[in-house]
């Protein structure tokens, strides 16, 4: 079963726009983490938000998490075409990451 | 460093065959995972190691067993590929539940 759940599945954008996608999740969570996939290729790790943690920032990336509604949403600024990839957020109720079905970022020219 | 290294790249196995995917870190982490990615889909775990010696069951398991030989090595054997096993396979790897590091995967069609 899937822990996490993102909104939308699938978000087109121009470049130089700003990106948010959205997490949702069922339990209680140590931390919530985002990842990036290109396609074909593995998952890359971009940031963590702990429990305890409302906000998180890492260059052009913010990160938020609201505990009370079980939800977190990543925000890209300045969206750039290397930007285009599949996002994933994954919760770690425990010692294993659950991932989410994960959005379908595109960014065009 | 290379990381976390995962062989083959690529398998076609007809129903009923055995194979090894093999996963190897050298980060020194102690906790390895195997998941698995459908199309269109999240990842998947299959089994996870949280240090040498031993392992648990994730949220597929069937078809599957895994052997931690040692801190580095982490491999997922199927007995009989089924066609449901078609997948894309990774390997993960953390220090302490933290952020994981992914091998590049292998991709397995089961015919």
């Amino acid at each position: 079963s899937q822990q996490g759940e993102e909104d939308p599945q699938a978000l087109s954008i121009q470049e130089g726009e700003n990106a948010t996608m959205n997490c949702s999740y069922k339990t209680s969570i140590n931390n919530l983490q985002w990842y990036r996939q290109n396609s074909g290729r593995g998952l890359v790790h971009l940031i963590l938000i702990r429990s305890n943690e409302r906000e998180k920032h890492s260059g052009r990336l913010r990160v938020t998490l609201d505990t009370s509604k079980k939800s977190s949403s990543l925000l890209i600024t300045a969206s750039r075409a290397a930007d285009t990839a599949s996002y994933f957020c994954a919760t770690a109720p425990g010692k294993k990451l659950v991932f989410g079905q994960g959005t379908r970022l595109t960014i065009n020219p | 460093n290379a990381g976390v290294t995962q062989t083959p790249k690529f398998q076609v196995l007809k129903t009923g065959q055995s194979m090894t995917l093999q996963c190897a870190q050298d980060m020194n982490h102690n906790s390895m995972y195997w998941y698995r990615q459908d199309p269109g889909m999240g990842l998947r775990l299959i089994y996870y190691s949280a240090s040498e010696g031993t392992t648990d069951k994730g949220e597929v398991p069937n078809g599957y067993n895994v052997s931690r030989l040692n801190k580095r090595e982490f491999s997922l054997r199927l007995e009989s590929a089924a066609p449901s096993q078609t997948s894309v396979y990774f390997c993960a790897t953390t220090p302490h539940n933290r952020e994981q590091y992914f091998g590049p995967g292998t991709r397995l069609t089961v015919t």
